[in-house]
C-alpha cells in the first residue's frame, strides 16, 4: 500500500524557515517524480515544486522560486521542503504527492494527508 | 498559466442520484485532465487521469470525458462515501493548474 507522511509544519513568524518532510512507503521511491502541493484556507490547490526519480532536475512555481528547494534522500525514502523567506500568504497545507513517472507529468496518482503551515507573527 | 474553472462550485444530492460536475480551461489542454476527491482531514483521492483514465481502484460509477477546454466529471449513483469536493487538474501546461473545487453534499 502507498503511503506518504507529511510532518513538519508549524506555527511560524514571517521571514522564518520551515523544513517539511514526507516520508514514502510502499513503492520504489527512487523511481518516481514527487511534487508539494499547497492549499490556504478556502481555495484551490497550488503546485509548489517537483523533483525528478533521479533528483537531478527541479522545478518551482514562480510563488516560491528563490525562497523554497525541494530535495530528497532516496536511501531514507523521504521528500524534502526547505522554506525560506517566509511570508503570510505562504500559510496553506502542504501535501506531498507521487507522479506516476520518473520524470514529472505534474499528474498526480497518490497524495499524503498533508501538514500545517501558518505564518503569523 | 492557464485557468481552470468549476461549476457548480457546490450541489445538493440524494443517494442514487447521477451528478455531473464540469471543468473549462482557459485554453486546449488536449486531454490532459486529471479529476481528485478531497475529503476533509484526508488525503486527497486521484480519480481520473487523461481526462477519461480511470485510477486504480476507483469504481466504475465514476466516469471522465472531454477533451480541448470541456470536461465533465460524472458519478452514475451516488453513494454516502461521495460527498465530497471535487477538484480538476490541467497538465497540460506549466505550471500544472487546479480548479477551486466543487462541494457535493447531502440534500
Amino acid at each position: 500500500e502507498v503511503r506518504l507522511l507529511e510532518s513538519g509544519g508549524r506555527l511560524v513568524q514571517p521571514g522564518g524557515s520551515l523544513r517539511l518532510s514526507c516520508a514514502a512507503s510502499g513503492f520504489t521511491f527512487r523511481n518516481y517524480a514527487m511534487s508539494w502541493v499547497r492549499q490556504a484556507p478556502g481555495k484551490g490547490p497550488e503546485w509548489v515544486s517537483a523533483v525528478s526519480g533521479s533528483g537531478t532536475r527541479t522545478y518551482y512555481a514562480d510563488s516560491v522560486t528563490g525562497r523554497f528547494t525541494i530535495s530528497r534522500d532516496d536511501s531514507k525514502n523521504t521528500l524534502y521542503l526547505q522554506m525560506n523567506s517566509l511570508r503570510a500568504e505562504d500559510t496553506a497545507v502542504y501535501y506531498c504527492a507521487k507522479d506516476p513517472f520518473a520524470a514529472p507529468h505534474y499528474y498526480f496518482d497518490y497524495w499524503g494527508q498533508g501538514t500545517q503551515v501558518t505564518v503569523s507573527s | 498559466d492557464i485557468q481552470m474553472t468549476q461549476s457548480p462550485s457546490s450541489l445538493s444530492a440524494s443517494i442514487g442520484d447521477r451528478v455531473t460536475i464540469t471543468c473549462r480551461a482557459s485554453q486546449g489542454i488536449d486531454n490532459y485532465l486529471a479529476w481528485f476527491q478531497q475529503k476533509p482531514g484526508k488525503a486527497p483521492k486521484s480519480l481520473i487521469y487523461a481526462a477519461s483514465s480511470l485510477q486504480s481502484g476507483v469504481p466504475s460509477r465514476f466516469s471522465g470525458s472531454g477533451s480541448g477546454t470541456h470536461f465533465t466529471l460524472t458519478i452514475k449513483s451516488l453513494r454516502p462515501e461521495d460527498f465530497a469536493t471535487y477538484y480538476c487538474q490541467q497538465y497540460s501546461g506549466y505550471p500544472p493548474t487546479f480548479g477551486p473545487g466543487t462541494k457535493v453534499d447531502i440534500k
